[in-house]
């Protein structure tokens, strides 16, 4: 199947700092990348639907000026959180597919983020 | 409001049984249906999938079971196996949009 892969796999950052992670799919060109979060033992979350060359799409209740995204080539999307807090901690994932609507999604290992 | 529901958190099941993981779906327009299974700290690994057009869809181990009317799919694995122990999400599509909603995840254990 197809690879898709998250940096880094955890990170640790103090309150008020920004993240960036960089999901990106190594055998394939993903028109379309999906970033999700989850929290322990709660299902994923769709947070933004990214399209390469324009602006992510955010789901209702996710700050977009919080969780800036980047989707700047087929093969690489990037997820800044700004200002992280403590509330920011999570495990996030991103996906990839090739955008046709039935189209699987391939999902990156994953991000741990712990915001101190 | 949960519009995919996975109401089994847990699930046990002894080597060489039958496991059958059940998910429950509100919206008439998800047209398109996928397992997941996750291992903790892993990103979800696709499994099988299902179209709305079909009932059932085979893949080794592993069927997918669809009734439309009920709004309801299964995942059966048969024989199930200790490396099938994870969690396994159930995700729908509408299609086009290519958005995945996702049930909360049901553990599987499967005992030797």
């Amino acid at each position: 199947g197809a690879v898709v892969s998250q940096h880094p796999s955890r990170v640790i950052c103090k309150s008020g700092t920004s993240v960036k992670i960089e999901c990106r799919s190594l055998d394939f060109q993903a028109t379309t990348m999906f970033w999700y979060r989850q929290f322990p033992k709660q299902s994923l979350m769709l947070m933004a639907t990214s399209n390469e060359g324009s602006k992510a799409t955010y789901e209702q209740g996710v700050e977009k000026d919080k969780f800036l995204i980047n989707h700047a080539s087929l093969t690489l999307s990037t997820l800044t959180v700004t200002s992280a807090h403590p509330e920011d901690s999570s495990f996030y994932i991103c996906s990839a597919s090739l955008g046709r609507g039935t189209d699987t999604q391939y999902f990156g290992p994953g991000t741990r983020l712990t915001v101190l | 409001d949960q519009q995919v529901k996975q109401n089994s958190p847990s699930l046990s099941v002894q080597e060489g049984r039958i496991s059958i993981l059940n998910c429950d779906y509100t919206n008439s327009m998800f047209d398109y249906f996928l397992w997941y299974k996750k291992y903790p700290a892993e990103g979800p690994t696709f499994l099988i999938s299902i179209s709305s057009i079909k009932d059932k869809n085979e893949d080794g181990r592993f069927t997918v079971f669809l009734n439309k009317s009920a709004k309801h799919l299964s995942l059966h694995i048969v024989p199930s196996q200790p490396g099938d122990s994870a969690v396994y999400f159930c995700a729908a599509s509408d299609g086009n949009t290519g958005k995945l909603i996702f049930g909360q995840g049901t553990t599987l254990q499967v005992k030797p």
